[in-house]
């Protein structure tokens, strides 16, 4: 079964420093991979998604994410963040025969002045 | 285009209850699904729809039921809400498998 681990639950970033949100799923083939972004008390919006090609993905809101598949991950970078950066953030995973998509459980993003 | 509603925005309900969250979208979306999402949980399905008449359970099927008469709708219906119920609750829709998911703003319910 496909699963997805978000090891870390809270970051906290300056304004301005760099952001990586880790991502680790587990699936036996080639996974097709998504970050969401919720804001509080909103729905979740995509931030970017990987299918296949190109392993770095360009996403909304100056992010992206590299897929790595000798590692197993698909972390989320971001060179600068701004305060309106602060939200939960969750990576997911479906696969090619499975309808299902399979959410990690989230990090919560803090941006301090 | 409205996206994907959702109502109520809040409700609670006595154990025992029942009641049905609705959720519509009208993008022609084939795909629809109903999540919770609780504390450290991250977001779990509950069940799915590849089109009209077409669901199936999720990965937290027990409880709910649903139903796809229409493209448009996907009503998700707690039969006797448990305590265990209490979450907030996401309806998305999508065009193709695997396409970006479009979220309602979702339900907050709370069972007592």
């Amino acid at each position: 079964a496909q699963s997805v681990t978000q090891p870390d639950i809270h970051i906290t970033v300056s304004e301005g420093a760099s952001l990586e949100l880790r991502c680790n799923y587990s699936y036996g083939a080639t996974p097709y991979l998504f970050w969401y972004v919720q804001s509080p008390g909103q729905g979740l919006q995509l931030l970017l998604k990987y299918f296949s090609g190109d392993t770095l993905v360009q996403g909304i809101k100056g992010f992206e994410a590299e897929f790595k598949r000798s590692q197993s991950s698909f972390n989320l970078r971001k060179p600068s963040v701004h305060w309106s950066d602060a939200a939960e953030y969750f990576c997911a995973v479906g696969s090619f025969g499975n309808e299902k998509l399979t959410f990690g459980t989230g990090t919560r993003l803090t941006i301090i002045p | 285009n409205a996206g994907v509603t959702q109502t109520p925005k809040f409700q609670v309900l006595k154990t025992g209850q029942s009641m049905t969250l609705q959720c519509a979208q009208d993008m022609n979306h084939e795909y629809m699904s109903w999540y919770r999402q609780d504390p450290g949980m991250g977001l779990r399905l509950i069940h799915y729809s590849v089109g009209a008449g077409i669901t199936d359970q999720g990965e937290v099927p027990n409880g709910y039921n649903v139903s796809r008469s229409t493209t448009e709708d996907f009503p998700l219906r707690l039969l006797s809400a448990a305590p265990s119920q209490t979450s907030v609750y996401f309806c998305a829709s999508t065009e193709r498998r695997f396409e970006t998911q479009y979220f309602g703003p979702g339900t907050r319910l709370l069972v007592l």
